[in-house]
């Protein structure tokens, strides 16, 4: 069956930068883009970019350009996902999807991750 | 792309139907079919509910449907379950230059 395992959650300073895993098993990793999605505390979802894991080609939302990075490792199945230069609203749930492109949707998510920024 | 506009909250008693509107533009909503939504439980990740506008995926009750017209869809619930309770997000591709998707604003359903 398909999973989607991210790492576990991080606290981080301002102007620190994270970076979160998702370990994909049961399909082609190869074979489907990887999206992020993030959901700060109390708000609603937000699209931040997506990878072909098999080309490393990737879309940035705007907002994000210049301080996200997304990467892929297919020897092990894994995408990242890199924020940097962090602040204190990036504090947030950050989510990895499997990305169904041709339709336009997520049916499989990641568990999420919890990153948090303070001082 | 500025979020997709949908009410903040939407409640119903159980048996009754309820409307969700998801409101874009003719860059987003209004120029495809690849519309979707998503349920969400408080700590859970979403889970998807209704693609391509009106299609469902595996598992997904056929109380749920999905519709479009202009650039606003709309998710109906019918039938009306305790269980339906929870947080509602649209999601639609987009051309632009600011996101290649983008998501709703979010409503509340709460069963009475």
């Amino acid at each position: 069956q398909v999973q989607l395992v991210q790492s576990g959650a991080e606290v981080k300073k301002p102007g620190a930068s994270v970076k979160v895993s998702c370990k994909a098993s049961g399909y082609s990793f190869t074979g489907y883009h990887m999206h992020w999605v993030r959901q700060a505390p109390g708000q609603g979802l937000e699209w931040m970019g997506r990878i072909n894991p098999n080309s490393r080609d990737t879309n940035y939302a705007q907002k994000f350009q210049g301080r996200v990075t997304m990467t892929r490792d297919t020897s092990n199945s894994t995408a990242y996902m890199e924020l940097s230069r962090l602040r204190s609203d990036d504090t947030a749930v950050y989510y990895c999807a499997r990305g169904d492109d041709s339709s336009g949707y997520y049916y499989f998510w990641g568990q999420g991750t919890l990153v948090t920024v303070s001082s | 792309q500025s979020a997709l506009t949908q009410p903040a909250s939407v409640s119903g008693s159980p048996g009754q139907s309820i409307t969700i509107s998801c409101t874009g533009t003719s860059s987003d909503v209004g120029s495809y079919n690849l519309v979707s939504w998503y349920q969400q439980h408080p700590g859970k990740a979403p889970k998807l509910m209704m693609y391509e506008v009106s299609k469902w995926p595996s598992g997904i009750s056929n109380r749920f449907s999905g519709s479009k017209s202009g650039n606003t869809a709309s998710l109906t619930i019918s039938g009306l379950q305790a269980e339906d309770e929870g947080d509602y997000y649209c999601c639609s591709y987009a051309t632009g230059s600011t996101s290649l998707y983008v998501f709703g604003t979010g409503t509340k359903v709460t069963v009475l």
